[in-house]
């Protein structure tokens, strides 16, 4: 059974700071990898996707990471921003389904 | 671009009552996700479907049924609600069954069970 552990839990940064996400999974069998976004109470916003023969992949200010031999991926969040605050889930595909970590919610300050 | 639109996006019911939640998914995506996310909790997987066919189970109980139509459009089906059950609950899609795909989520049904 696939178990995914996002680190930190919670981080804090002021606005302007790099900062990395972390996500670990105990299976390495996956098709790819999703990142999310989620704001308080609302829905899933899809970041990036990367496929499991896939290194790395960028979009904007964001650039994910993945090693699937070791079960790792990570977030990289560029010039940090306060419109940045919300939960980040990292979410490895093993097939049909998604299963998500807990999170990392994120806070930049102004 | 157009998205995945979940209805009704609150719903508020009472312990044995029933629930139908809908899931409209992205035109031209064939395949449709659902997801429960509880208070606090991470989404967790329920069902999927492909071509209108089930394709995955989770941890989806008895109580609940799902389905796809011919216009792609999905229904999850709620019996004897009981308080646990009030949640998020997210549809997804994606424009084929395969494994490699970006799933799209929707906006979630906020289910309150009182």
């Amino acid at each position: 059974k696939q178990e995914v552990t996002q680190i930190p839990a919670a981080l804090s940064v002021p606005e302007g700071e790099n900062l990395v996400l972390n996500c670990s999974f105990t299976d390495s069998a996956i098709y790819n990898l999703q990142w999310f976004r989620q704001d308080p109470g609302k829905g899933l916003t899809s970041l990036l996707l990367i496929q499991s023969s896939q290194r790395e992949q960028t979009s904007g200010r964001l650039n994910a990471s993945l090693d699937k031999s070791s079960g790792r991926s990570t977030l990289y969040i560029a010039a940090s921003q306060p419109g940045d605050s919300a939960t980040y889930l990292c979410a490895p595909s093993n097939g049909n389904k998604l299963v998500f970590g807990a999170g990392t919610i994120l806070r930049v300050k102004s | 671009a157009a998205g995945v639109i979940q209805s009704p996006r609150h719903l508020i019911k009472e312990k044995r009552e029933t629930a139908t939640l809908k899931c409209y998914p992205i035109p031209r995506h064939d395949t449709v996700y659902w997801y429960q996310q509880g208070p606090g909790q991470d989404p967790q997987f329920l069902i999927s479907f492909y071509e209108k066919m089930q394709s995955d189970k989770g941890s989806i109980p008895d109580r609940f049924s799902a389905q796809q139509f011919s216009d792609y459009h999905s229904e999850l089906n709620m019996s004897s609600l009981e308080l646990g059950d009030s949640a998020l609950y997210f549809c997804a899609s994606s424009p084929s069954g395969r494994y490699t795909d970006t799933q799209y989520f929707g906006p979630g049904t906020r289910l309150t069970v009182l």
